[in-house]
């Protein structure tokens, strides 16, 4: 079956722009999570999502972060007025379920470059 | 707050020699601990977790309250064994979810 994809897979932004990015979990996962890997560094939480309910956005650096999954199932991460500190990679992930014995399924992230 | 630690950035061995790629961590509760593996060019995946207490590929991990470590080891590694590595610890987040702290990750390379 298909993991999770995510697209676009690169994206180049201007300082200043809105970008918007997909992520389309594993059908019938219940948990969706967004994380930012800057270069050398290993993935951070942003975001997580329990179905359509945002449960936790304590990750998202600032309101110019913001995502949403309104049916439950494919979610948008939206960041505003893009800078340069926002380069990175950023990840989605889903699992079946929240507990803990519930793996996370990686997509291949998308690569931002805030020029 | 938790914090994961892995000391190498790089490790690099010859094929045939024992592996440890090192993780500490500090949380304050009971920690729930993963490896997760990152081959060229594929996506993040779980490798192990500690309360499987398995051994995936040759590689185990065991976790040690007493020094809060949760290292990896590989008796003998293989060419195809060379990856980034992270080491994950779970926090309880609202709703129930276990969310993983990352490591940085340690580049493992192995020569022929």
């Amino acid at each position: 079956g298909a993991g999770v994809s995510q697209s676009p897979r690169y994206k180049v932004a201007k300082r200043g722009q809105d970008v918007a990015l997909r992520c389309d979990p594993i059908s019938g996962h219940v948990s969706l999570f967004w994380y930012q890997q800057a270069l050398g560094q290993g993935p951070e939480f942003l975001t997580y999502f329990q179905n359509e309910a945002q449960l936790d956005k304590s990750g998202l650096p600032s309101d110019r972060f913001f995502a949403e999954r309104p049916e439950g199932s494919v979610s948008t991460l939206k960041i505003q007025r893009t800078q340069q500190e926002d380069s990175a990679v950023y990840l989605c992930a889903s699992s079946l379920g929240s507990g803990r014995s519930y793996e996370q399924y990686f997509g291949p992230g998308t690569r931002l470059t805030v020029t | 707050a938790q914090r994961v630690t892995q000391p190498e950035k790089l490790l690099s061995v010859f094929k045939g020699a024992p592996v440890e790629l090192k993780c500490n961590y500090s949380y304050s509760g009971s920690p729930e601990l993963f490896w997760y593996v990152q081959y060229s060019r594929q996506r993040l995946q779980l490798l192990l977790r500690h309360i499987s207490r398995e051994s995936i590929k040759g590689f185990t991990a065991d976790l040690n309250k007493g020094e809060t470590s949760f290292h990896l080891k590989k008796p003998f590694a293989q060419e195809e064994d060379s990856a980034m590595y992270y080491c994950a610890l779970s926090q309880v987040a609202s709703g129930g979810s276990y969310i993983p702290t990352f490591g940085r990750g340690t580049s493992l390379i192995v020569h022929p």
